[in-house]
């Protein structure tokens, strides 16, 4: 079946250090979208991204998507503790609209 | 405030024993799935419905049942768990399905002896 791949698994970063994870299709997507999950909580939703070479910009994060909307990045600036969790991408491809689920990549920082 | 509910947060049981974890959206969402979550395997999509008496197979069903009756709950039911079904389970809603933001409960970690 489909799957988006994202990378990396984990990353382990010192505070004040960026921090980028990546997501990877090998078919063309319709969107894609972004969730953080807190240690102990459930994921929550950041951002979604449509058009082709998109590039949104929520404080430090930065979220693009790639001119063939086959990929996508998220890119934190001077991590802080705060940002640790796990970044989840979730496309959407094809009629049905299924979300395809990468499988995460866990931030932990050091303070 | 829009939310959904889950419920209960923390279960252990029996192999065997029916349960059945609830999940409730206040948002008026048409879309709702179950997801279970282990380690390295991230999230993986149960069942979902589309809308009341429209639900469908997610990726691992089985083991698992859900019924839509109402457009606000989607209960999902172990009829006999079994100890693989261990897991952190997320209910989660949205407007439809993909290309909206999707809720998600606060998670029922579930442990079968």
């Amino acid at each position: 079946g489909q799957q988006v791949m994202q990378i990396p698994q984990y990353q382990h970063v010192q505070e004040g250090e960026d921090f980028t994870t990546y997501c990877n299709s090998s078919t063309t997507l319709s969107n894609i979208q972004w969730y953080k999950q807190r240690p102990g909580g459930h994921p929550v939703f950041l951002i979604q991204l449509v058009k082709s070479g998109e590039v949104k910009k929520q404080k430090r994060l930065t979220f693009q998507f790639g001119e063939a909307k086959k990929n996508s990045s998220l890119h934190i600036t001077a991590t802080q503790t705060t940002d640790v969790g796990t970044y989840f991408c979730a496309a959407n491809a094809g009629n049905n609209r299924k979300l395809i689920w990468g499988l995460g990549t866990s931030l932990a920082v050091n303070p | 405030e829009a939310q959904v509910t889950q419920n209960p947060r923390y279960l252990i049981t029996v192999t065997g024993k029916k349960l059945t974890v609830t999940c409730s959206q206040n948002m008026n969402h048409e879309y709702m799935s179950w997801y279970r979550q282990d380690p390295g395997l991230g999230l993986r999509q149960i069942y979902y419905s589309m809308n009341v008496e429209v639900t469908d197979k997610g990726d691992v069903p089985e083991g698992y049942k859900v019924s839509r009756k109402e457009k606000r709950n989607f209960p999902l039911i172990l009829e006999s768990p079994s100890p693989n079904q261990t897991s952190l389970y997320f209910c989660a809603s949205s407007f439809y399905q993909g290309g909206t933001e999707a809720f998600f409960g606060q998670g029922t970690r579930l442990t079968v002896v």
